[in-house]
């Protein structure tokens, strides 16, 4: 089973809106790391979270850290079509040598 | 800032035929990583470069994929003889690392393999 787990699946909002989703993961991290991934300009690295950090912004991006629950949430404010693309969250474990391992994804439909 | 290059950018090939990919990281990443993306999922890692040494490929299929890293930059990787379930996008990553601390991966745009 993989490390990180994103919720939901898939989201379909209108331009405007905000999109959430959330990364669930099973063991103790190092950081987080949330991916774009679009047809057009392939997996772009987001934002990066330590596990000491609780929130952490970049532009219209949002994330939560909650080592307590093992999660991660980002949100995406005021969304624009342009961030239709699939995201996905990765979790770095020091001890594994760095490994970075990643979640399905969430397809997000941003509808203009 | 020149980003990760692969080659080819696509490639279509029959089921028992070998196949190799290229890869030529960041200037200055000392990590070089190679993911597969199967179709509606996440990337794979199968080997971790640092420098010229392996730091992880616990999940290369090694009877049928091996890659290498001469000189610590570019690197390839091989498959042979290719099954049909290895049909998916081999992507390439560096990142810069400082001591045993990695940062974020900067991707390229992938190979888009095809067996038929």
């Amino acid at each position: 089973s993989q490390q990180g787990e994103e919720d939901p699946q898939a989201l379909s909002i209108q331009e405007g809106e905000n999109a959430t989703m959330n990364c669930s993961y099973k063991t103790s991290i190092n950081n987080l790391q949330w991916y774009r991934q679009n047809s057009g300009r392939g997996l772009v690295h987001l934002i990066l979270i330590r596990s000491n950090e609780r929130e952490k912004h970049s532009g219209r991006l949002r994330v939560t850290l909650d080592t307590s629950k093992k999660s991660s949430s980002l949100l995406i404010t005021a969304s624009r079509a342009a961030d239709t693309a699939s995201y996905f969250c990765a979790t770095l474990i020091k001890a594994a040598g760095n490994k970075l391992t990643f979640g399905g994804g969430t397809r997000v439909l941003v509808k203009p | 800032e020149a980003g990760v290059a692969q080659s080819p950018r696509y490639k279509i090939i029959e089921k028992r035929q070998s196949v190799a990919f290229w890869c030529n990281p960041i200037s200055g990443h000392a990590t070089l990583y190679w993911y597969q993306q199967i179709l509606g999922q996440g990337p794979k890692l199968l080997i971790q470069f640092q420098n010229n040494g392996v730091v992880d490929d616990s999940q290369l299929p090694k009877d049928r994929f091996s890659a290498e890293r001469l000189k610590g930059v570019d690197s390839t990787l091989k498959i042979q003889p290719a099954k049909l379930e290895d049909s998916a996008v081999y992507l390439c990553a560096s990142s810069v690392t400082t001591g045993t601390y990695s940062y974020e991966q900067y991707f390229g745009p992938g190979t888009r393999l095809t067996v038929t």
